[in-house]
């Protein structure tokens, strides 16, 4: 499978603890983002790389989680102290962003989710 | 600010009838919008893109500048068209986020 790839898929912790999530993009891809999604809602922006620089952040993205992308490749999301309300499906996307291309936007390719419930 | 709104959560039908799903959007510039589409239990997947005027899987959307809308729709619906629908609305000048919709879930039914 080359699409985006996420781990884990399936994350049940107690409130307080930290966790961290992975997703691999496409690896062409040089733009990854990361949403979440609650139930009975579509998928809210939480942050996005271009390369390894994090260029936005939304303002859901309180001090307790923090993103990174040391290497330009894969991302992980790191949440502290998780509380019950974090409890969501945790959405990676990659797109190819070619300078000077036609659109201001290129397709976003989402992966399958990492599902938190925090307890 | 930006906004998507889809008023339908569910939306039923039967097999072979039209389907018109509804999206409202509020952007003060001129937009890009989008619809994904979320079959049962896979990934959320691009459909179709206003400024490609195409039609994906007898799907077509029209963007109305004046009563800001983008409405996708389907002449006649099949059964493998049951899935969760998101309009989303593409990132202004200096954003590169999606905003989307609750979305409507599509029930067709044989």
């Amino acid at each position: 499978d080359t699409g985006v790839s996420q781990n884990p898929r399936h994350k049940i912790t107690k409130r307080g603890q930290n966790v961290t999530f992975r997703c691999d993009p496409i690896s062409e891809h040089n733009r990854l983002y990361w949403y979440r999604q609650t139930l009975g809602q579509g998928p809210e922006f939480l942050t996005y790389f271009q390369n390894e620089a994090q260029l936005e952040k939304s303002r859901l993205l309180s001090d307790r989680f923090s993103a990174e992308r040391p290497k330009g490749s894969f991302s992980t999301l790191e949440i502290q102290r998780t509380e019950q309300g974090d409890s969501a499906m945790y959405l990676c996307a990659s797109s190819l962003f070619l300078r000077g291309g036609p659109s201001s936007y290129n397709e976003q390719f989402f992966g399958p989710g990492t599902r938190l419930t925090v307890l | 600010a930006q906004r998507v709104t889809q008023p339908e959560k569910l939306l039923s039908v039967f097999k072979g009838a039209p389907v018109e799903l509804k999206c409202n959007y509020s952007y003060s510039g001129s937009p890009e919008l989008f619809w994904y589409v979320q079959y049962s239990r896979q990934r959320l997947q691009l459909l179709l893109r206003h400024i490609s005027r195409e039609s994906i899987k007898g799907f077509t959307a029209d963007l109305n500048k004046g009563e800001t809308s983008f409405h996708l729709k389907k002449p006649f619906a099949q059964e493998e068209d049951s899935a969760m629908y998101y309009c989303a609305l593409g990132p202004p000048p200096g954003r590169r986020a999606l905003t989307f919709g609750s979305g409507t879930r599509l029930q067709v039914q044989p």
